[in-house]
Order: C-alpha cells, then structure tokens, then sequence
C-alpha cells in the first residue's frame, strides 16, 4: 500500500505486505529529516533518519528514501506487522534546529 | 537509562487557571524543546531553550504561554489563564547539545484538558 501524504492520510495494508508513506518537505534549506512513529497516547518514536547528502538508507525493516529534485522523502516499511500500525510523522530540520512535523499518515495493518 | 519524563500525564484545568507541565530531559541532554499537538494534527514547535536560555521562541503564542529551563532541576512549560483552545497535547523533547544533525528525543507528554 502506498500514502501520498496529505491527500490520503490514512493506509491500510495487509499483514506482511509492504507499506510506502508519503512526505513533501517545503524547505529547500533542510539537510536532516526524520521518521517518527506514534502509537494512540504515546510520544514521538524515532524510526530512522537521513541527511541531505544521502539519497537512501536502510535499518531493520525500513528503508527511507530522499529525493531533494522534488523535495520529497517516503518511508517504506517491509513486511508489515500488526505492531507497525499508529501514525508516521516525517520531520524536517530547518534553520535553527528546529524540526518542523507533516501531518502525518495513520497506517493501519489488517490482519 | 530513564528517557525524557514530562508529568503530569493528565492535567485538567478550569479556565482562568494556571497550568505547568513539566519536562526533565533525558540523562546527558542540555537541550529542551516544546511542542503542542492538537487531535488529528501534526507536532507543532513552540519553544526551543537551553539551560537558562531561550534560544527560539518563534512558536510561542505571544501572551499567557512561557518557558522556561533552570540551572537546576525540570523544564517548565507555564500557560496562564487557560482557555479551552489550549486543550491539547503538551510534548517535550531532549537532545544532547542542540546540534544540527541530531535526533529528538520524546517524553510521553501531557494531555491539557480545559474545562
């Protein structure tokens, strides 16, 4: 299943397929960005993260891919698990080291 | 290794009435970040401070909210005579020393409820 952000803030995916979320940045400037998870009640998790020298990077599971042409990040999740079901946040870190978070994208995974 | 404690967990308040939350950042960090997150939205930045310095208050509404981070002992986020529109989500985050490629760390955060 794939987001495309703003426009789709919800995705549903089966179990143990992959999941595609979504982000546009705004900020030409930005030169670090980071996925977040959220579950229901609880703070910002971090997932991964990338700078703006790379164009992808990989952790267990996760793989975040940026494209600065277009200004356009997306975190791909492998092999879907009920546990990866919450709300995925990008953030991107402008000047003066503050991150500024998307809306964020509630993915739910149907067992 | 405790990872960054806000409390209380809950707060309700009547309007018209004062409400601190607090923020200890985690072990090591000496950087304080607030932010607000209303139902269904995203983190938005409030404030940015170091200990016993402000660095970035951009995202503070300019009366009734203020920050501040001591020398000694918790972050404060201070929001006087509450109004039912600051009912939300209150997070803090922690970083080591502010650098630009670091990561945030978040607490559990405060849920605001005005009456």
């Amino acid at each position: 299943g794939e987001s495309v952000g703003l426009h789709l803030p919800t995705l549903s995916v089966q179990e143990g397929d992959n999941s595609i979320i979504n982000c546009a940045y705004s900020n030409s400037a930005s030169d670090y960005f980071i996925w977040y998870k959220q579950e229901s009640g609880k703070g910002p998790q971090f997932i991964i993260d990338i700078r703006s020298n790379m164009d992808k990077r990989q952790g267990q599971r996760v793989t975040v891919l940026l494209n600065k042409t277009v200004k356009h990040l997306s975190l791909q999740i492998a092999a879907t698990q009920p546990g990866d079901s919450a709300v995925y946040f990008c953030a991107e870190n402008r000047i003066g080291n503050q991150f500024y978070f998307g809306t964020g994208t509630s993915l739910t995974v149907i067992p | 290794n405790a990872g960054v404690m806000q409390n209380p967990r809950h707060l309700v308040r009547r309007r018209g009435q004062e409400a601190r939350l607090r923020c200890s950042p985690m072990k090591g960090h000496s950087h304080v970040y607030w932010y607000r997150q209303l139902p269904e939205e995203g983190l938005k930045f409030m404030v940015y401070l170091q200990k016993e310095n402000i660095i970035d208050e951009s995202g503070m509404p300019k009366e009734r909210f203020s920050a501040e981070f001591p020398k000694e002992g918790p972050s404060i986020l201070r929001i006087q005579q509450v109004v039912r529109g600051d009912s939300a989500a209150y997070f803090c985050a922690s970083s080591p020393s502010g650098g630009r490629d670091e990561k945030l760390f978040f607490g559990s955060g405060t849920q605001l409820s005005v009456l």
